[in-house]
């Protein structure tokens, strides 16, 4: 079975310009998570949907991040503009219904902004 | 302030013997626990996990052990083996009673096992 699937596995960009980051859950999943990871703060959760629907987007930063899950099999967090501080790996995970917790993570994002 | 914290960054430990790796919380309202694995380059996997109601759950090599008196909960893999090599991250749910949601952890920083063959 296909795992979460996320686009791109990197990416450059420079100060200023937009990022799009992509990502397919686990099909039959109802729940889909955007997690960064930094040196400095760890694994720490942004946003997650159930059954597309945001529930708690607290863990966005700012306003210059937005997230959404237009249908079951994708969903976008989108940094504009982007700053230098935004470089990290971003991971998306999903989980079933009643999964007991268990998340499954895709393989990660690793932005650079420059 | 972290809730889930790993005080030590990395641990080196032999092959064959046993290695520990220890995860502090604060928050009494966590009542669920995960151990995950990350191997460079990849996403985190779920390893093993622990519900507040117990004190010790096995699985084959791995064993997760909480201690909810002093707030501490430890992973052990016996024996180690150089695979085994990865970051472990302690992982932590506020109880639904509490406003926790499934699904949505909290992580501490994470430990690197290097295991020496």
């Amino acid at each position: 079975d296909a795992g979460v699937i996320q686009s791109p596995r990197h990416e450059v960009t420079e100060m200023g310009q937009e990022v799009t980051l992509r990502c397919k859950p686990i099909s039959g999943h109802d729940y889909l998570f955007w997690y960064r990871q930094t040196m400095m703060r760890g694994l720490e959760l942004l946003i997650y949907f159930n059954n597309n629907v945001p529930i708690d987007d607290s863990g966005m930063p700012e306003d210059r991040f937005s997230a959404k899950m237009p249908n079951a099999s994708f969903s976008t967090l989108k940094i504009q503009p982007s700053e230098p501080r935004d470089s990290a790996v971003y991971f998306c995970a999903s989980s079933p219904h009643r999964s007991g917790n268990t998340i499954y993570f895709g393989e990660g994002s690793w932005l650079t902004v420059v | 302030d972290q809730q889930v914290k790993q005080n030590s960054p990395s641990l080196s430990v032999q092959e064959g013997r046993i290695s520990i790796l220890n995860c502090d919380y604060t928050n009494s309202m966590f009542d669920y626990f995960l151990w995950y694995k990350k191997y460079p380059a990849e996403g985190p996997t779920f390893l093993i996990s622990i519900s507040s109601i117990k004190d010790k759950n096995e699985d084959g090599r791995f064993t997760v052990f909480l201690n909810k008196s002093a707030k501490h909960l430890s992973l052990h893999i016996v024996p180690s083996q150089p695979g085994d090599s990865a970051v472990y991250f302690c992982a932590a749910r506020l109880s639904m009673n509490y406003g926790g949601s499934q699904g949505n952890l909290i992580f501490g920083k994470g430990t690197k096992l290097s295991v020496k063959p």
